[in-house]
This record gives structure tokens, C-alpha cells and sequence, in this order.
């Protein structure tokens, strides 16, 4: 169980255009999600909080137009870059927090999907 | 603020040898700790916890590791290592202002060799 998937697993797009991320929770309802920026050889670094039926809270100098989050259901969210450019070449991991029945437990562990690797050319 | 710390950049150790990986964390109350193992291209797969109770905590392939307070330290371990294990692992603590948000360390890269 606790399953998360990700598509495109890869995406090589050119310099102004616009890529869409998608990321699932195959087995579970995540009603929070979240998305990771990782550079070769570095830590994840949070990008945004991904909420169902809400908007997405972005931590300190994501731009929020740059980087558009939709959580349309309880089992799938997905992040847009737009007007891609070359320096947004990275790899892009999701993650959901799997909800329990008495609600989200602080216990639980993040479940991380398999990532996303674009290049901007 | 919370916060972990791998020393290590990369560590070596040859087959069949007990391994460790070092984090040390920076928290102000009660940590909850956790160990993420990452192979090359994929996602974050979780590997073990620690919230409270014993301070030994085993986690998915044989990997364990220990808390321990008083050196605000959380080193995963394993008996005997295996080329399999190579991978890049990540430490990470819950945040406490923010429960959802994870604080990664900078990962430690884990080369076995036979």
C-alpha cells in the first residue's frame, strides 16, 4: 500500500513552454500533498504544500505564477511549470501524507513518488 | 527552527561490514525522526521512524537506527552491508511549526563495494 505515482517519469521541453507534472496516490486519499525540487547531488527542497479544494501554500521565493498547483481530487495533484526556461531543469519529486481514519496523525511518514526529471533545452 | 545534519558526505564500506550513516538534529521539543533511502533517478522510499518509545528503531532492509538524546543523534545502522544498499539516504525531521513540512539533511551517498 501507500503508493504514489508520477507522469511524465521524464520531459524534455523547449524554453518557453509549459509542463505539466502529474502525481498520484494510487491506494490511498491524500488530501495533502507535496512538491520537492531536488538539484544533482543536492538535498529536496519543499516547494509547496499541495491542499485538495484549496490553494497551495508556497514557502519563501517559490514564485507561485512560475509553479501552478492543482489538487482536483483527493487522489491527484499536479504542478505546472510554466514558461519553462533552462535554469527549471531539475528533478521534481511529489510526496502525500496518507490519511487515517481518526484524521492525520503527526506519526505519519511522507510517501514520495518516483520523480520527474525535466530539461528545459 | 529544526534541522538535521549529515557530516558525512559519502561513506565507504565494503560488503558483509556494519555500516553507519550519521545525523544529528536540531530540534527545540520532541523530535520525529526519519530515514529516507533514494536510488539513482527514483523517488524517496521511507525506510524506518523514530517517534517515541525504544530508542533502537528497525525500519525495511535489515537498516536500523538509534536515538539517542543526549547526543541529539539519529545514526542508521546495519549489521552487515550489501552492494544493494548503495544508494543516497536522507535524514529528515518533522517540522514542529508546521507538521506537514519535513527538513531534509543533505543526504549521505553510501557506496558498498564487494
Amino acid at each position: 500500500g501507500a503508493v504514489v505515482s508520477q507522469h511524465p517519469s521524464r520531459v524534455i521541453c523547449k524554453s518557453g513552454t509549459s509542463v505539466k507534472i502529474e502525481c498520484r496516490s494510487l491506494d490511498f486519499q491524500a488530501t495533502t500533498m507535496f512538491w520537492y525540487r531536488q538539484f544533482p547531488k543536492q538535498s529536496l527542497m519543499l516547494m509547496a504544500t499541495s491542499n485538495e479544494g484549496s490553494k497551495a501554500t508556497y514557502e519563501q521565493g517559490v514564485e507561485k505564477d512560475k509553479f501552478l498547483i492543482n489538487h482536483a481530487s483527493l487522489t491527484l495533484s499536479t504542478l505546472t511549470v510554466t514558461s519553462a526556461h533552462p535554469e527549471d531543469s531539475s528533478f521534481y519529486i511529489c510526496s502525500a501524507r496518507e490519511r487515517t481514519s481518526g484524521g492525520f496523525s503527526s506519526y505519519n511518514e511522507q510517501f514520495f513518488g518516483p520523480g520527474t526529471r525535466l530539461t528545459v533545452l | 527552527a529544526q534541522s538535521v545534519a549529515q557530516p558525512e558526505d559519502q561513506v565507504n564500506v565494503a560488503e558483509g561490514n556494519p555500516l553507519t550513516v550519521k545525523c544529528t538534529y536540531s530540534v527545540s521539543g520532541n523530535p520525529y525522526l526519519f530515514w529516507y533511502v533514494q536510488y539513482p533517478n527514483r523517488g524517496l522510499q521511507f525506510l524506518l521512524k523514530y517517534i517515541t518509545g525504544d530508542n533502537l528503531v528497525k525500519g525495511s532492509y535489515g537498516f536500523e537506527a538509534e536515538f539517542n538524546k543526549s547526543q541529539t543523534s539519529f545514526h542508521l545502522k546495519k549489521p552487515s552491508a550489501l552492494v544493494s544498499d548503495s544508494a543516497l539516504y536522507f535524514c529528515a525531521v518533522r517540522g514542529l511549526d508546521n507538521f506537514n513540512k519535513f527538513y531534509f539533511g543533505s543526504g549521505t551517498k553510501l557506496n558498498v563495494k564487494p
